[in-house]
């Protein structure tokens, strides 16, 4: 089942801060955060694990709480280059594992 | 991360056609997948190749209409059969590689955009 993302869209100007949340019906191992500019393939950001979180580059970081099976993406002071389309990816480990599950993404624009 | 080329970027074709897409990566992966992204949709996965076992592939999606191979460690293609307009989309190659503290993650390649007429 896809995960659910939220919210659909986020328009921010230069400096603020965004968080994009991610939220699976299901029991998951592991959550991959990507960013989709218009045109291109996914750019993975970066993973997090059950028992675990990992920070990622530059200003933006994630958090997984694997009881409520959610992740968040936080991107700080953000810039123009963090325009595009963010999408969850969700593993639900076990048979399934290596298989990612996307949301239905979040888009961010950032204004000057 | 790899790097994955994708054959071809684009094209256009007539209903009832097939088209193969080609998929080559940069060093040997075990896991290669195919996703379906419609425009402004999410990724849809369509199948799981594995070298030198038969695809598999994901609910609503089957071996007639999305016929996969996986000659070797580097490549595999895709061939959509029979094309409609309702494929008419983006599909996505992506490998599985190992990141630094033991997990994996997918890399993809740069998409093939399909018209379908």
């Amino acid at each position: 089942q896809q995960p659910v993302q939220s919210p659909q869209a986020v328009i921010l100007r230069e400096g603020e801060d965004a968080v994009i949340n991610c939220s699976s019906s299901k029991a998951l191992y592991s959550v991959h955060w990507y960013r989709q500019k218009h045109g291109e393939a996914p750019v993975f950001l970066m993973i997090l694990l059950k028992g675990g979180e990992q920070k990622g580059h530059d200003k933006i970081s994630a958090s997984f709480n694997e009881k409520k099976q959610q992740s968040s993406l936080y991107l700080t002071a953000s810039q123009l280059s963090y325009s595009g389309t963010y999408f969850c990816g969700t593993d639900a480990g076990g048979t399934s594992y290596g298989k990612l599950t996307f949301g239905q993404g979040t888009i961010l624009t950032v204004h000057p | 991360s790899a790097v994955i080329s994708q054959k071809p970027s684009r094209d256009i074709c007539q209903r009832g056609t097939s088209l193969t897409i080609q998929c080559q990566v940069d060093s040997q992966v075990t896991m290669m997948f195919w996703y379906r992204q419609q425009p402004g949709q999410s990724l849809t996965l369509i199948a799981t190749a594995n070298q030198g076992s038969e695809a598999t592939y994901e609910s609503g999606f089957v071996i007639d209409k999305f016929p996969i191979s996986r000659p070797n460690l580097t490549f595999s293609t895709l061939t959509v059969s029979n094309m409609s307009p309702e494929d008419s989309s983006i599909y996505l190659c992506s490998v599985e590689r190992g990141l630094a503290g033991g997990s994996d993650t997918q890399y993809f390649g740069p998409g093939t955009r399909l018209t379908v007429l």
